[in-house]
């Protein structure tokens, strides 16, 4: 089976940065994925690890370890629209879980002013 | 591209009626289709894998007779939640693989059902 774990919430202030951590516990592995989601709305894709390090895409950075079970989605420049859901996602084995993801329950992410 | 589009956005039923939500990929074809659930403040539950041209792939606890999926053409899948009740209330969200196994999953944008 699977087993994602991120924090609930967060709060951080406009301008600063936001680590999101998320950690798994898993069967097979085989990518793991963050999707952003206002309320509402559906998921909106950020990101995508399968090899250890970094990811950098603009003002959104993810970084995986797969011996630690661990990833972490770095967001710089905070600005007020990136209050939303982050949802940490893990693909499982192809064979086994045909693509399957199975998300952890999202953190919530306040901007304040 | 990958643009998934799902119909209605929002419906309100009477409980014990049938509703019929459609998942279309706009501009790609989608061999595989997932459709999900999530309540609110929950994180997206995977209820079922929908397959084109053979029977969708449910996952443990969802009551394949109770959620209709066909998956007639790659790029259309419908799911039909039957005999709906206020329990059924919830965001469903449908998604499409681009491309071969190992692709991103690219979501619509979610129905929100209404059962009074």
């Amino acid at each position: 089976g699977q087993n994602i774990d991120q924090p609930t919430e967060m709060t951080a202030t406009e301008g600063a940065i936001v680590q999101i951590n998320c950690t798994y516990q898993t069967s097979g592995f085989n990518g793991l994925f963050w999707y952003q989601q206002h309320a509402g709305e559906a998921p909106t894709f950020l990101s995508y690890n399968v090899l250890d390090g970094l990811e950098e895409k603009g003002r959104f950075s993810s970084f995986l370890s797969r011996s630690k079970g661990y990833s972490y989605l770095l967001l710089k420049e905070l600005q007020m629209k990136d209050s939303a859901s982050y949802l940490c996602a893990v693909r499982g084995v192809i064979k086994a879980a045909g693509n399957k993801l199975t998300f952890g329950g999202g953190t919530r992410v306040l901007v304040k002013p | 591209g990958a643009v998934v589009s799902q119909h209605p956005s929002r419906v309100i039923c009477k409980s014990g009626t049938s509703v019929k939500i459609e998942c279309r990929s706009l501009d790609f074809q989608a061999t595989t289709m997932f459709w999900y659930r999530q309540f609110p403040k929950q994180s997206l539950m995977l209820m079922a894998t929908s397959n084109e041209g053979s029977k969708a792939t449910y996952e443990q606890g969802v009551e394949k007779d109770k959620f209709l999926i066909n998956h007639a053409s790659l790029t259309l899948s419908t799911l039909t939640v039957t005999s709906a009740h206020p329990e059924d209330s919830s965001f469903y969200i449908c998604s499409a693989r681009l491309g071969e196994l190992g692709d991103t999953q690219y979501f619509g944008p979610g129905t929100r059902l209404t059962v009074l």
